[in-house]
């Protein structure tokens, strides 16, 4: 099974507003990936959690907040989002260092 | 940071026909992979190919790590092969940084 599930597949929310998506994988994988695509661009890697261990894109802004609370699960909390943060979530796992396996994605938009 | 340039960028063919997409990294990396995204956003893996030549099926795939290239060929492409093409290297260990990307779109 090489199957990373994502929740939910789309998401509306204010500004004000605190939402989480959720990805889950059963492969053993010790490694997550959460990563943010814009309209006709590439994925860009937010974070990594490998082996428990957490990983920063430092351009990343501190209303995005990962959680790992197991090595199957990985959390992305959202909070005071703005407009431009509207993009494809995307996760992926991986066996590190290894082949990466992504989810079908969130497909967010802030109003 | 690592430079990952695909090439060409956007790429029409007429259904039956072949193509060739490059990714040239301006550093050394340790793995790299090629990825199709479909039109809902999906990424499936292609190939897994640090080095060395692998096929499957019409697709098949060659990295020169010490060139700092990797190349996917498309025979007979088919309307189904449209999308988006990634190429993703990985340079330091759970690091990946993705390619440009080749939009095609394959024509009956």
């Amino acid at each position: 099974d090489t199957e990373v599930t994502q929740t939910p597949k789309h998401l509306v929310m204010g500004m004000t507003n605190k939402k989480s998506l959720k990805c889950e994988q059963h492969m053993g994988h010790r490694a997550m990936y959460w990563y943010k695509q814009k309209a006709k661009k590439p994925p860009e890697l937010m974070f990594v959690y490998s082996y428990e261990k957490l990983s920063i894109n430092e351009s990343v802004p501190s209303r995005f907040s990962p959680e790992c609370p197991n090595s199957s699960l990985l959390n992305l909390h959202l909070h005071a989002l703005q407009p431009e943060d509207s993009a494809l979530y995307l996760c992926a796992s991986s066996q590190d260092p290894n082949e990466q396996f992504f989810g079908p994605g969130t497909r967010l938009t802030v109003l | 940071g690592i430079q990952v340039e695909q090439s060409p960028p956007d790429l029409i063919l007429q259904e039956g026909a072949n193509s060739t997409l490059r990714c040239n990294f301006s550093d050394s990396v340790n793995n790299l992979q090629w990825f199709h995204q479909n039109p809902w956003g999906q990424l499936i893996n292609l190939f897994y190919i640090p080095s060395g030549t692998k096929q499957n099926g019409r697709l098949s795939a060659t990295t020169v790590a010490t060139e700092r290239y990797s190349l996917l060929y498309i025979s007979s492409s088919q309307t189904t092969d449209s999308g988006v093409y990634f190429c993703a290297v990985d340079v330091t260990g759970n690091q990946f940084y993705f390619g440009t990307g080749t939009s095609l779109t394959v024509i009956p």
